[in-house]
């Protein structure tokens, strides 16, 4: 089972900040939050991942609460073309390269 | 150059039929991955091979057979084709199993 809980959708306008909220409240230690996104069919994209800093990249940032039991995505100006589902998922350091993908949300960018 | 690619796209077939899924990465990755979609968007991980050992086997049935010829193909063969069958199948890849994954863009299995 996914670690993870997301809010099922959200709306974003063009152009505004997008911001995706995820709580990771049995995060352990050595677990990663990595971000992956899924525009409508094609395979799941990478995006971000961050063990306890703040991450950015060319695509977003991510905010991990100090305590680590929850994160944000922020996309700084949607596009319509963000429209996706977005998948929040904690793993381990060590890993076999098993995602545990959860429901995700359904972000919609609108004009 | 599409990174990690599958053929064919989209599959159509009857009951009890056996099929091929093919894919190919051009990363130079030595881990490559199965994971399956089901109608309710789930996405699922059935198969993981590092340096064509395999690694991860997630309770698949014994009818689904993966076989890496190389460490740039992953092929998925699967036997008696059953209705529960019918999913989205990507590919991915990556360095080890560690680094983050790159996704193929999915073959649409339809069994009728």
């Amino acid at each position: 089972d996914a670690k993870t809980t997301q809010p099922p959708s959200m709306d974003c306008a063009e152009g505004r900040a997008a911001n995706l909220p995820c709580n990771h409240s049995t995060i352990s230690g050595n677990e990663y939050v990595y971000w992956y996104r899924q525009i409508h069919s094609q395979g799941p994209q990478y995006i971000i991942h961050g063990l306890k800093n703040n991450e950015t990249n060319e695509m977003a940032s991510l905010i991990i609460t100090e305590d680590r039991k929850s994160s944000t995505l922020i996309l700084p100006h949607a596009t319509l073309r963000d429209t996706a589902v977005y998948y929040c998922i904690v793993r381990p350091r060590y890993n076999t390269g098993k995602l545990i993908f959860g429901q995700g949300t359904t972000l919609q960018v609108k004009p | 150059d599409t990174a990690v690619s599958q053929t064919p796209k989209y599959l159509v077939t009857q009951m009890g039929n056996d099929k091929s899924i093919k894919c190919e990465q051009n990363l130079g990755h030595d881990t490559m991955y199965w994971y399956k979609q089901d109608s309710k968007k789930f996405l699922k991980i059935m198969f993981s091979y590092n340096n064509k050992e395999l690694i991860i086997n997630e309770t698949v049935p014994n009818r689904f057979s993966p076989k890496s010829p190389d460490k740039a193909h992953l092929n998925l063969h699967i036997n008696s084709l059953e209705l529960g069958d019918s999913a989205v199948y990507f590919c991915a890849s990556s360095q080890g199993g560690r680094e983050k994954l790159f996704f193929g863009s999915g073959t649409q299995l339809s069994v009728l």
